[in-house]
């Protein structure tokens, strides 16, 4: 079963931040916080991950509260291009990836 | 575009055919994934294979086969498929098996059992 909560769906206004929350109570000291998106008709795509530390990269940041117990992944300017479904996964050395019902992320124009 | 290519995109077939699917990476990737997904559901693991061994099954019934020629392709065999057996394909690698490296996803083999 997966081990993180998200809300089932989100709405967003183009231009604007997106900020999708994730709830991981029970994580491992050992594992990662993931976040995948799922575009209509496409696999999963790699968006950014960390363990501790807030990270950014060019598609989005991760914030990561300082007990773990929670994230929240940030699209700075949502575009319609953003709309998807996006997974938080947790991954700690093993080689599966489970993932959860994810959030569907609208964005409005 | 996508470094993990997946072949074909669509397959429809009858339960008695056999048939394949191909999954292609040149990224040097020792580990390599098939999922499966249903309409508006998320993946689910089905086989990983670890250096070309199979290393995950996850319960999987007999009619799935899957297979790793080499460290760049992997195949899923199918035979004998049930109309519940339609769904998205997806296949995954990443650089080494266990190591906390983000999957890469092709797109899919879209596939319509009659």
């Amino acid at each position: 079963d997966a081990k993180t909560t998200q809300p089932p769906s989100m709405d967003c206004a183009e231009g604007r931040a997106a900020n999708l929350p994730c709830n991981h109570s029970t994580i491992s000291g050992n594992e990662y916080v993931y976040w995948y998106r799922q575009i209509h008709s496409q696999g999963p795509q790699y968006i950014i991950h960390g363990l501790k530390n807030n990270e950014t990269n060019e598609m989005a940041s991760l914030i990561i509260t300082e007990d773990r117990k929670s994230s929240t992944l940030i699209l700075p300017h949502a575009t319609l291009r953003d709309t998807a479904v996006y997974y938080c996964i947790l991954q700690g050395g093993s080689e599966k990836l489970v993932f959860g019902k994810g959030t569907k992320l609208t964005v409005n124009p | 575009d996508t470094e993990v290519t997946q072949t074909p995109k669509h397959l429809v077939m009858g339960m008695t055919n056999k048939k394949s699917l191909k999954c292609e990476q040149h990224m040097g990737h020792r580990a390599m994934y098939w999922y499966k997904q249903k309409a508006k559901k998320p993946p689910e693991l089905m086989f990983v294979y670890s250096y070309e061994k199979l290393s995950i099954n996850e319960s999987v019934p007999s009619r799935f086969s899957p297979e790793c020629p080499n460290s760049s392709l992997l195949n899923l065999h199918l035979h004998a498929l049930q109309p519940e057996d339609s769904a998205l394909y997806l296949c995954a690698s990443t650089l080494q098996p266990g190591s906390n490296q983000p999957q890469h996803f092709g797109d899919g083999t879209r596939l319509s059992i009659l």
